[in-house]
């Protein structure tokens, strides 16, 4: 069965650096996967593309301060130089057979 | 510009029915595949159905089949959700997708639905 794992939360500093994590479910390492960003009130937005050899799209108008990486069945998101407005919920999201599929959300607070 | 912009959404009994439009601009509508997500109050996000390019395919999350229809009309660069025999646990707003899959993910809005007696 396919499924997303995600951490419920996650907190740093004004500044500094996180690293958010989706793991994929056995038998699913090679998938791509998308990160979505939904801050406070408003509705989701699409971040980045991310595949299983670590490389990435990125939408339009996302800073660089956003990165994906990729280490087994395991699927990152790092946001380096922390500011207020990156205070949102993170998901993570795959397909596969025609289906898709949401992580449960990581509530990042910035400290 | 991309925009999808969702309407149809309101308050309705259980058991009653509702039909979602999303209307897409800015893209090429009819060589994405096009979903459905959902998003009940204070909770995370739920895939409910989607479609292919052509609308030839139709995937759908288990608690709505059978209720639920996804469609499309590429000539009028449209989505729809034709909801019937509403729960109260399908209260969410829902919103219109684009896949991911290729890169270039987009969402709208949403609208909210609202099933209540």
């Amino acid at each position: 069965q396919l499924v997303l794992t995600q951490s419920p939360s996650a907190s740093a500093s004004l500044g500094a650096s996180v690293k958010l994590t989706c793991t994929l479910s056995s038998g699913h390492s090679s998938n791509a996967i998308a990160w979505h960003k939904q801050q406070p009130e408003k509705g989701p937005r699409f971040l980045m593309k991310l595949n299983s050899d670590g490389s990435h799209n990125k939408a339009d108008g996302i800073p660089d301060r956003f990165s994906g990486s990729s280490s087994g069945a395991e699927r990152y998101l790092t946001i380096s130089s922390l500011q207020s407005e990156d205070e949102a919920d993170y998901y993570c999201q795959t397909w596969a057979s025609g289906i898709w599929v949401f992580g449960g959300g990581t509530k990042l607070t910035v400290l | 510009e991309v925009q999808l912009v969702e309407s149809g959404g309101g308050l309705v009994q259980p058991g009653g029915s509702l039909r979602l439009s999303c209307a897409a601009s800015g893209f090429t509508f009819n060589t994405y595949w096009m979903g459905w997500v959902r998003q009940a109050p204070g909770k995370g996000l739920e895939w409910v159905a989607n479609t292919n390019a052509e609308g030839s395919e139709r995937y759908y999350v288990d608690s709505v089949k059978g209720r639920f229809t996804i469609s499309r009309d590429n000539a009028k660069n449209s989505l729809y959700l034709q909801m019937n025999s509403l729960r109260v646990d399908d209260t969410a707003v829902y919103f219109c997708v684009r896949t991911p899959a290729g890169g270039s993910g987009y969402w709208g809005q949403g609208t909210l639905v609202t099933v209540s007696s």
